[in-house]
């Protein structure tokens, strides 16, 4: 298996602009979770979906973030309008529900950086 | 609600001396325990775990042990090498179809040759 993959791996756009980051969960896991590092913060879980449905969005930092998960392959985060703020690397996850213990594995990761 | 507390770093050492990152958690229930490593420009991996008390998980030469009494699974390794540099974190999780976690803040170390 591939793994986890995000497209693209890095991000430049200019305050303002639209940006849309994606990600391809392995292929039978059933979560999917999204996350944002930064040096100030650290690891911040942003949302994450089961079986496709959102069941925790409280991290979200505000509305111009909104995150989708068409269906049991495919993700995406937006952000729009953009801020220099947002600047950081997104990260998603996904996992199986195998029991107690399951594991996340981690996409390589998205920098995002915002002038 | 859930947290998990670990060590402040960064920690520097030399190669071949002992390691020892502290974590401590909070929750209720038997939450599963984690370690997950970061490696320079790569996203989490995870490098041990323990799902129950006195459990000990172990890899890559790292271990650490399920301790319900103390709240903690501190991490050690007995002889460091350069190739450890990378960020640590210590991870819970709920269990019973909650499969989120709850990270810790993460530790930076550095093996100096």
């Amino acid at each position: 298996d591939a793994g986890v993959i995000q497209s693209p791996r890095h991000e430049v756009t200019e305050m303002g602009q639209e940006v849309t980051l994606r990600c391809k969960p392995i292929s039978g896991h059933d979560y999917l979770f999204w996350y944002r590092q930064t040096m100030m913060r650290g690891l911040e879980l942003l949302i994450y979906f089961n079986n496709n449905v959102p069941i925790d969005d409280s991290g979200m930092p505000e509305d111009r973030f909104s995150a989708k998960m068409p269906n049991a392959s495919f993700s995406t985060l937006k952000i729009q309008p953009s801020e220099p703020r947002d600047s950081a690397v997104y990260f998603c996850a996904s996992s199986f529900t195998g029991g107690i213990g399951s594991e996340q594995y981690f996409g390589p990761g998205t920098r995002l950086t915002v002038t | 609600g859930d947290s998990v507390t670990q060590m402040e770093g960064p920690v520097t050492l030399s190669e071949e001396a002992c390691l020892t990152i502290n974590c401590t958690y909070t929750a209720t229930g038997y939450p599963s325990l984690f370690w997950y490593v970061q490696y320079p420009g790569e996203g989490l991996q995870l490098l041990l775990k323990a799902t129950k008390a006195d459990d000990k998980g172990s890899n890559k030469g790292f271990e650490a042990t399920y301790r319900k009494e103390t709240t903690s699974f501190h991490l050690e390794k007995g002889s460091v090498q350069v190739s450890d540099s990378a960020v640590y974190f210590c991870a819970l999780s709920r269990n019973f179809g909650n499969e989120k976690l709850t990270f810790g803040t993460g530790t930076r170390l550095t093996i100096i040759p």
